[in-house]
């Protein structure tokens, strides 16, 4: 696609239910990164995943979270038995490889709500 | 380890003045930096990138930044504030030996009539 499309754009769930949150990255981007921005922070890194190398999971906060990326495409964020914590905007992005010297672009977001 | 501080959560300026968003950063090692912009309800998009080149970045809409790495800073100018600035930016920065872009808390530009 043109760019990076996330789904769905808001969620409100109960706390306790799980939740799954999809990001669908630029075609032929190889480098896929999920972050989470909470209110009035900065961006918190969550996992990466760059081609068909393991992905770096070193920045999910507790293992209710997890991530998985199929056929090097799409990637579902999963978040188990959600808390009124995890509550934040879930954001996705690609790039073609490496941040160091290539532009990482990002999808809109998942406004999640937890209540 | 590395670390981006932006001073100030909230910056305000009249249309038509300078605007001056600053971030510092910390790395043992060359970093590269990177300013993005946040309209509202709006993914985050690169406004510049430094990347050991020209010290002094030009991006979009006007905006530049300049790598002084003297003083471990890169902030962010705009000579002339445009309504259409209103946004939050966020400083970020990597390196070589680590893909995590680490973000600064960012900073919401008001821009007054």
């Amino acid at each position: 696609g043109a760019g990076v499309s996330q789904s769905p754009s808001n969620k409100v769930t109960e706390k306790g239910k799980d939740v799954e949150l999809r990001c669908d990255p630029i075609s032929g981007h190889t480098a896929l990164y999920w972050y989470r921005q909470s209110l009035g922070q900065g961006l918190e890194f969550l996992i990466y995943f760059q081609g068909n190398s393991a992905p770096d999971k070193s920045g999910l906060p507790s293992d209710r979270f997890s991530a998985e990326r199929t056929g090097g495409s799409v990637s579902t964020l999963t978040i188990q038995r959600t808390q009124q914590e995890d509550s934040a905007v879930y954001l996705c992005a690609s790039s073609k490889r490496r941040l160091r010297n290539t532009e990482a672009f990002f999808g809109q977001g998942t406004r999640l709500t937890v209540v | 380890a590395q670390s981006v501080t932006q001073l100030g959560s909230h910056v305000s300026v009249s249309e038509g003045a300078l605007v001056l968003l600053r971030c510092n950063y910390s790395s043992s090692v060359p970093p590269y930096l990177f300013w993005y912009v946040q309209y509202p309800n709006q993914g985050l998009q690169l406004l510049l990138k430094y990347t050991s080149a020209a010290t002094l970045v030009k991006g979009i809409n006007g905006f530049e930044a300049e790598f002084k790495k003297s003083e471990t800073s890169f902030h962010l100018t705009k000579p002339s504030a445009h309504m259409s600035d209103a946004a939050e930016y966020f400083c970020a920065v990597t390196t070589d030996s680590n893909y995590q872009l680490i973000w600064g808390a960012g900073t919401k530009l008001i821009i007054k009539p």
